[in-house]
C-alpha cells in the first residue's frame, strides 16, 4: 500500500505571508507527482504534475519543487491571499492509471 | 469549469434504493475515473476505465456497480447501500492510462443513506 504523506495538516496564515507544504512519498515507487488545489464547493483542479527528479515548476505565485530520490515535494505560494484558502492536495501517480492521494494541507489565509 | 460534469450534485437515499450517479466529459480523455472521500480519509479510487475497458476495481463491493458505455458517460450505479457508504463522489478524467498528465475532476455528488 502507498503511503502519501502531508504535512501540515491544516494552516493559517495572514494575507501577505509565504507558505509551504510537504508532500512525502515512498521514492522507490515514483512515477509522477501531482498537486491540485480544491476549493469548498469547486472540483479539485491540478496545479502541476512533475516528473522529474530537482523538477522545478512555477504557476504565478505558486511553485513546487520535486526530490525523487529522497521522497518529497515541496509547494511554495509567495504573498498569499484569500484566494488561495483551500485545501491542496499532493498524488503519487502510477503505470496503471492509479492516483494515490494524501489527506491534503487546508490552507486558510485571513485578510 | 473543468469539462467534466457529475449529476445529481446532491442525493438522499434510502438503504433499499437503487439510484445512479452520472458523470459526462467531452474532453477527448480515454480514462475515467471514480473516487470517494470520506470524512477525514484521501480520495480513494474505486474504479477505472480505459477506452470503455474496466481496468481497475480497487475492492469495491458490488453494491456498487459501475458502467461505462462510451468514452464520454460514465455511471456508478447504487444498490442497498448502507450509512458507512456516505461520502463525497468524484468521477474525473485523464487523457491516458499514463499518471503523468493531469486529471480533470468533476464537483462530486453528496450522497447520503439513510
Amino acid at each position: 500500500i502507498l503511503n502519501v504523506e502531508q504535512s501540515p495538516q491544516s494552516l493559517h496564515v495572514q494575507e501577505g505571508d509565504s507558505t509551504n507544504f510537504t508532500c512525502s512519498f515512498p521514492s522507490s515507487n515514483f512515477y509522477a507527482l501531482h498537486w491540485y488545489r480544491w476549493e469548498t464547493a469547486k472540483s479539485p483542479e491540478a496545479l502541476f504534475v512533475m516528473t522529474l527528479n530537482g523538477d522545478e515548476k512555477k504557476k504565478g505565485r505558486i511553485s513546487a519543487t520535486l526530490n525523487t530520490k529522497e521522497g518529497y515535494s515541496y509547494l511554495y505560494i509567495k504573498g498569499s491571499q484569500p484566494e488561495d484558502s483551500a485545501t491542496y492536495l499532493c498524488a503519487l501517480g502510477g503505470s496503471n492509471y492509479k492516483l494515490t492521494f494524501g489527506k491534503g494541507t487546508l490552507l486558510t489565509v485571513n485578510p | 469549469e473543468t469539462g467534466v460534469t457529475q449529476t445529481p450534485r446532491h442525493l438522499v437515499m434510502g438503504m433499499t434504493n437503487k439510484k445512479s450517479l452520472k458523470c459526462e466529459q467531452h474532453l477527448g480523455h480515454n480514462a475515467m475515473y471514480w473516487y470517494k472521500q470520506s470524512a477525514k480519509k484521501p480520495l480513494e479510487l474505486m474504479f477505472v476505465y480505459s477506452l470503455e475497458e474496466r481496468v481497475e476495481n480497487n475492492s469495491v463491493p458490488s453494491r456498487f456497480s459501475p458502467e461505462c458505455p462510451n468514452s464520454s458517460h460514465l455511471f456508478l450505479h447504487l444498490h442497498t447501500l448502507q450509512p458507512e457508504d456516505s461520502a463525497l463522489y468524484l468521477c474525473a478524467s485523464s487523457p491516458g492510462g499514463g499518471m503523468n498528465t493531469e486529471a480533470f475532476f468533476g464537483q462530486g455528488t453528496r450522497l447520503t443513506v439513510v
